[in-house]
């Protein structure tokens, strides 16, 4: 069964570039999957930041886009995150997760990441 | 603010039922877009828990439902155990973007 890992520094300095990755296991990233970021602040709700498709294409959130970048690695099976300009309230718990056409629920989810941003 | 709208908690005794509202607009839900349920025990990633509006993933005890109408849906929870003590979040799609409920908290007395 297809299981995500997200990896990257847990901690990232003020103005900075957060860089994470995802690599998916028991099953193929070309599938007919949608390949998301979603992230959840200490003590809040969850927030998805953006997913990409395995020809590349992408969506992101809009209060998000000029930050965020998402990209796939097929050779690696695996997709990556990064975010510019990050601030304390970047700080979270990051999750990689998948969604299957057609109805596109989350149905499997990374483990997490906690990423925190301070000098 | 999250654009779709859960109380923030809700509580019962064991065996009881409970239901979680998520109350969304003509953008979202009531575009007839999709909603799923996640649940996520304390600590741990989300999990899928409803699809579709009312479909259950294999493994889902069929103690919990999702029903869907105009610009809401809720989620029920019958027979309520100990275990189900956890944050539950709705999610649902509205002008490009994948958006959640602010979560509900809830706690079996």
């Amino acid at each position: 069964q297809v299981q995500l890992q997200e990896s990257g520094p847990g901690l990232v300095k003020p103005s900075g570039t957060l860089s994470l990755t995802c690599a998916v296991s028991g099953g193929s990233i070309s599938s007919s999957n949608w390949w998301s970021w979603v992230r959840q602040p200490p003590g809040k709700g969850l927030e998805w930041i953006g997913e990409i498709y395995h020809s590349g294409s992408t969506n992101y959130n809009p209060s998000l886009k000029s930050r965020v970048t998402i990209s796939v690695d097929k050779s690696k099976n695996q997709f990556s995150l990064k975010l510019s300009s990050v601030t304390a309230a970047d700080t979270a718990v990051y999750y990689c997760a998948r969604a299957t056409e057609p109805l596109l629920a989350f149905d499997i989810w990374g483990q997490g990441t906690m990423v925190t941003v301070s000098s | 603010q999250s654009v779709l709208t859960q109380p923030p908690s809700v509580s019962g005794a064991p065996g009881q039922r409970v239901t979680i509202s998520c109350t969304g607009s003509s953008s979202n839900i009531g575009a007839g877009y999709d909603v799923h349920w996640y649940q996520q025990l304390p600590g741990t990633a989300p999990k899928l828990l409803i699809y579709g509006n009312s479909n259950r993933p294999s493994g889902v005890p069929d103690r919990f439902s999702g029903s869907k109408s105009g610009t809401s849906a809720s989620l029920a929870i019958t027979g309520l155990q100990a275990e189900d003590e956890a944050d539950y979040y709705c999610q649902s799609y509205d002008s490009s973007l994948w958006v959640f409920g602010g979560g509900t908290k809830l706690t079996v007395l």
